[in-house]
């Protein structure tokens, strides 16, 4: 079954610095992967999802992610931090329609 | 578009008590999925249904929760007697079945407090 590890619990950046979010699969068939943001006491939001088209994927809000097969990796990234971009932040992979989350990123901006 | 709505948003119950959360999915999306998140962690899968049909049932899901979506439009989870380790956040989301894979809409959750 496919499942995702997120590196590192807490990431904290300042204002206007790159945010690096990382992820990583296990699978040995292609994988469909999303990244999801969950603001406080809300519900998910989606990012960006990889489904095999293209290996960089850009989402919403500036967010992209690059699928990198020899890597087996799926970080997300923003250029440039914006305090708005602090919150919660879940690397998920499909198995059979279901969603298989990681145990989550936790950022916050610095001003 | 309406986005996926759940209510209600908070519950606080005692040890013991049943309790009922209703989730109505975007309209034309045909799947409707639960998940438990407890804090610090990633949602997990609980169930899911196409239409009305419940299609599968995660082994978190024990014989004190039930879920139906009787119409293939809004679906309830109930609890009965309450635990206190059933204070999590449920979550919902609905998708429409699509190939390879279907994309889900979270809804806000329901937070629910077991004391």
């Amino acid at each position: 079954a496919q499942s995702v590890t997120q590196l590192g619990s807490h990431v904290s950046v300042s204002e206007g610095a790159l945010v690096l979010l990382r992820c990583n699969y296990s699978s040995s068939v292609p994988p469909y992967l999303f990244w999801y943001v969950q603001y406080p006491n809300q519900g998910l939001q989606l990012l960006l999802k990889y489904t095999s088209a293209a290996t960089l994927v850009k989402g919403i809000n500036g967010f992209e992610a690059e699928f990198k097969k020899s890597e087996t990796s799926f970080h997300l990234t923003k250029p440039s931090a914006h305090m708005s971009d602090a919150a919660e932040y879940f690397c998920a992979s499909v198995n059979d329609y279901k969603l298989s989350f990681g145990a989550g990123t936790t950022v916050t901006v610095r001003a | 578009d309406t986005g996926v709505s759940q209510n209600p948003r908070h519950k606080i119950t005692k040890r013991g008590q049943n309790v009922t959360f209703r989730c109505d999915p975007i309209s034309e999306h045909n799947r409707l999925y639960w998940y438990r998140q407890t804090l610090g962690q990633g949602p997990e899968f609980l169930t899911y249904f196409q239409n009305e049909a419940q299609l599968e049932k995660s082994r978190l899901l024990s014989d004190r929760f039930s879920a139906e979506r009787p119409k293939g439009s809004f679906s309830t989870l109930e609890i009965q007697r309450t635990e206190q380790g059933d204070s999590a956040m449920y979550l919902c989301a609905s998708s429409l079945l699509d190939y390879p894979t279907d994309t889900q809409y979270f809804g806000p959750g329901t937070r629910l407090t077991v004391l």
